[in-house]
């Protein structure tokens, strides 16, 4: 069973548009973690989340954690061509494992 | 960048053989983990080397196997390749958990 959802599967916006990125876990979260990947390089760290309620911001994209539904989402504000790739959750679903598992990924488009 | 290499970056092997990948990784971080990535998928843990020993691995049989060396880089080797094994690899590094994993540029392997 998937441990990690990502919603939509894929995106296409227009340049300029604003856009929010879903991610939902069937287990209790130890960490959630944003990269965006372009298509088959390697991820590209964006943003860790570890408490409840907490959002952090850099540049235009903004993640935010809700511990209690164990969701997080990832809103991008005024969206450009450099924003295209696949962007993926990933997180710790046991405390103190290395281990990380992630949703398949969010395929992001910006049309010019 | 993140200061994680992988070698090489593209590699194709028949089915049968075997292959052995390498990871430099991120100065001063002591873990290493690996991950198989299918194509339209997230990222697969296979396992977590923490200070030259095996400390964590997820659902891979055991012709997947790995080293660290002293200097922290590390090496997966796959025995007995079979089709399914065609993927993208990558390699993490980081100071442990819940510290952010920063990943390489992965390799891309082929069986025909």
């Amino acid at each position: 069973s998937q441990e990690l959802e990502q919603s939509p599967q894929s995106l296409i916006v227009q340049e300029g548009k604003n856009l929010t990125i879903n991610c939902t876990s069937s287990k209790t979260l130890y960490g959630l973690y944003w990269y965006k990947q372009k298509y088959g390089e390697g991820l590209i760290f964006l943003m860790m989340l570890q408490k409840g309620g907490e959002e952090k911001s850099h540049e235009k994209i903004t993640a935010k954690l809700d511990e209690k539904k164990q969701q997080s989402s990832l809103h991008i504000t005024a969206s450009q061509p450099s924003h295209a790739g696949i962007y993926l959750c990933g997180a710790r679903t046991q405390g103190g494992s290395e281990k990380l598992v992630f949703g398949k990924g969010t395929k992001l488009t910006v049309n010019p | 960048e993140t200061g994680v290499t992988q070698s090489p970056t593209h590699l194709i092997k028949t089915r049968g053989q075997q292959v052995t990948l390498r990871c430099s990784s991120q100065s001063g971080h002591n873990t290493v983990s690996w991950y198989q990535q299918a194509l339209g998928q997230g990222p697969q843990f296979i396992f977590q080397y923490y200070r030259e020993e095996e400390n964590g691995r997820g659902n891979f049989p055991p012709r997947f196997s790995g080293l660290q060396f002293p200097n922290y880089s590390s090496e997966l080797n796959v025995n007995a390749l079979e089709l399914d094994d065609s993927a993208l690899y990558l390699c993490a590094s980081s100071l442990g958990a819940p510290e952010t994993q920063y990943f390489g540029p992965g390799t891309r392997l082929l069986v025909l």
